[in-house]
């Protein structure tokens, strides 16, 4: 599976838009990108995934770039209870180490 | 619906014990995947199961095993406990065909 980099850290006010960076330069043409995010002492929560196209749900949406090298998870509206590591996986969370993800915490 | 059930939620054990832990995946889902979390390590894959076989191991040593049932359920066992298996144990069912893994709430464990 290809490996992922994420910031550590970001902040977000509550009620902005938070855009979490991933780059997964070494993705094959198959591969997915999948986002995950884990509050303190749960278990991580499925949020996102895609192949080529930008997809949307209830919870985010998920833009990657034209050459799949990386992609952005975007948080519309953020509230306090956004706050939480948001993981970025290539190939398959039933598969894939987790990396160390970006801390999102979001600030009144 | 009810989610993956792990148990037990909390478990304390000595050195060189041994100690099996159980997963109940969510209904009809038939793939189960486990994985190590600690502070300085992060999330990490154990193995993943999918009708009783094991598809896809993880770098951990032997002592980490695992199995799953007809019915889906899953346990794992690690024996001859180190100080350093102290960790959160999560477990993680999926239909087969499905891309979003739903994670229970994990077993932590304390190796004294």
């Amino acid at each position: 599976d290809a490996k992922t980099t994420q910031p550590p850290s970001m902040d977000c006010a509550e009620g902005r838009a938070a855009n979490l960076p991933c780059n997964h330069s070494t993705i094959s043409g198959n591969e997915y990108v999948y986002w995950y995010r884990q509050i303190h002492s749960q278990g991580p929560q499925y949020i996102i995934h895609g192949l080529k196209n930008n997809e949307t749900n209830e919870m985010a949406s998920l833009i990657i770039t034209e050459d799949r090298k990386s992609s952005t998870l975007i948080l519309p509206h953020a509230t306090l209870r956004d706050t939480a590591v948001y993981y970025c996986i290539v190939g398959s969370a039933g598969k894939s180490t987790f990396g160390d993800g970006t801390t999102l915490t979001v600030k009144p | 619906k009810a989610g993956v059930t792990q148990t037990p939620r909390y478990l304390i054990k000595t050195r060189g014990q041994q100690v099996t832990l159980s997963c109940s995946p969510i209904s009809g889902h038939r793939s189960v995947s486990w994985y190590q979390q600690t502070p300085g390590q992060g999330l990490q894959f154990l193995f993943e199961y999918f009708s009783e076989t094991q598809r896809n191991k993880g770098n951990f040593p032997g002592r980490f095993s695992g199995r799953q049932f007809s019915n889906s359920r899953s346990e794992m066992n690690v024996s001859t406990l180190e100080l350093g298996d102290s960790a959160l144990y999560l477990c993680a069912s999926s239909f087969p065909t499905a891309h979003g893994y739903t994670f229970g709430s994990g077993t932590r464990l304390t190796v004294v």
